[in-house]
């Protein structure tokens, strides 16, 4: 069963550690999903790639909060430095779209649990 | 993207079927409607979507009405593994362009043994 694959699962880190989490898309799958899921804010769109370039930060503080594709095969979110408030469910999804044609599913991985203490 | 109401919380017997509504009265032509649903400690994950036409697939049918203003996700036998959060999104379909799918606070389906 293809899946996106997420690391760490889990995550404990001190306030002002730099903390990276690594996502593995789905093989040939070209769009990639950063989204952040709190009790208070619901699931939250970070940030999302399309054939690696970056299409849209918006949802993303950007003092703190960087995301890249260095290649194909990894997405990663970085947070320097951490803080409490970003203590969340960080999920990464993967979907295949061409040009011309609408993006039908994005699949989820099982998510990084990160605690800023 | 047109804004969506579900009820918050929702019960439902094993074996019966599960009736989960979305309201999407602002809903235009060009948007489709998708269902997602979220298994506890797990991703979303993608059911069924839907432009004016019925579907229905493996996992579930998808109900919407004429005017396009509600629609209804039908689980036939809902079964334990089916209790989660399950989200109606409305999203507009183009052309390379709005991959994006925003969530809502959902609907969770509690299946009763």
């Amino acid at each position: 069963d293809a899946r996106v694959t997420q690391t760490p699962r889990h995550k404990v880190t001190e306030m002002g550690q730099e903390v990276t989490m690594r996502c593995q898309p789905i093989l040939g799958h070209n769009t990639v999903f950063w989204y952040r899921q709190t009790m208070m804010q619901g699931l939250e769109l970070l940030a999302y790639f399309r054939n690696r370039a970056p299409l849209d930060d918006s949802g993303m503080p950007k003092d703190r909060f960087s995301a890249e594709m260095p290649d194909a095969t990894l997405a990663t979110l970085k947070i320097q430095p951490s803080e409490p408030r970003d203590s969340a469910v960080y999920f990464c999804a993967s979907g295949f779209t061409l040009a011309g044609e609408d993006l039908n599913t994005i699949y989820f991985g099982e998510g990084s649990w990160l605690t800023v203490v | 993207d047109a804004k969506t109401t579900q009820p918050p919380s929702m019960d439902c017997a094993e074996g019966r079927a599960a009736n989960l509504p979305c309201n999407h009265s602002t809903i235009s032509g060009n948007e489709y409607v998708y269902w997602y649903r979220q298994i506890h400690s797990q991703g979303p994950q993608y059911i069924i979507h839907g432009l004016k036409n019925n579907e229905t697939n493996e996992m579930a049918s998808l109900i919407i009405t004429e005017d396009r203003k509600s629609s209804t996700l039908i689980l036939p036998h809902a079964t334990l593994r089916d209790t989660a959060v399950y989200y109606c999104i409305v999203r507009v379909r183009q052309h390379f362009g709005n991959e994006k799918l925003t969530f809502g606070t959902g609907t969770r389906l509690t299946i009763i043994p």
